[in-house]
């Protein structure tokens, strides 16, 4: 079975600051794809980055960076020097394509609010 | 603007209603999904169409009914809801079928609630 968690619920800073999402995942599948995705209050899923199994190299995208260890099952997001813009839900889901393969299982998802 | 355009995108009707929920998508995907929201809650998965044959039905109550017309356009009929199906709805799809793992682009969403 496919598990994901997101052990912070809510997370406030204030703009400026730097925030650090945790997203720990289970699975006993070799091959999988891990998935962070903001939802501002609009409502819309934006799908900010995909990463396999096979690449554990971090990657960076503007303010916007993810560490991916398979070591420890994990794979962080960082917003540096946030904003209020960033404010939005941000969900880390997996995907398994060999023992589940279409479904997106996704982590309870982190709120985060950035206050001016 | 989201490349998966969903409509209307509030929706109010009641329990002895039927309705439609509206998505559409021009970026050639042939998987197409739907999925219910609750509030605070992650996004759980509905249906899956893959090249406009349902793949995949998650025990969803028959009050709910896809319907996939073509490759860029999936429909929800709804019929006799009940109060607990109020929830934001997302349409997604992904690139070839569902068995792609392309990752899934979603649409705003609507708002439902059921009266």
């Amino acid at each position: 079975a496919q598990k994901v968690t997101q052990a912070q619920t809510e997370i406030s800073v204030v703009e400026k600051e730097d925030v650090t999402l945790d997203c720990v995942y289970e699975t006993r599948d070799t091959t999988y794809y891990l998935f962070w995705y903001k939802q501002p209050p609009s409502g819309e899923l934006v799908f900010l980055i995909r990463r396999n199994s096979f690449d554990e190299q971090n990657e960076i995208s503007g303010r916007y960076s993810w560490n991916f260890q398979k070591s420890t099952s994990s794979f962080n997001f960082t917003i540096t020097a946030s904003q209020v813009v960033d404010s939005a839900v941000y969900f880390c889901a997996l995907r398994c394509p060999r023992s589940n393969d279409y479904k997106l299982s996704f982590g309870a998802g982190t709120t985060v609010t950035v206050r001016a | 603007d989201t490349e998966v355009t969903q409509t209307p995108k509030h929706l109010v009707m009641g329990m002895t209603n039927k309705k439609s929920l509206k998505c559409e998508q021009h970026m050639g995907h042939r998987a197409m999904y739907w999925y219910k929201q609750k509030a605070k809650k992650p996004p759980e998965l509905m249906f899956v169409y893959s090249y406009e044959k349902l793949s995949i039905n998650e025990s969803v109550p028959s009050r709910f009914s896809p319907e996939c017309p073509n490759s860029s356009l999936l429909n929800l009929h709804l019929h006799a809801l009940q109060p607990e199906d109020s929830a934001l709805y997302l349409c997604a799809s992904s690139h070839g079928g569902g068995r792609s793992l392309g990752p899934q682009h979603f649409g705003d969403g609507t708002r439902l609630s059921i009266l």
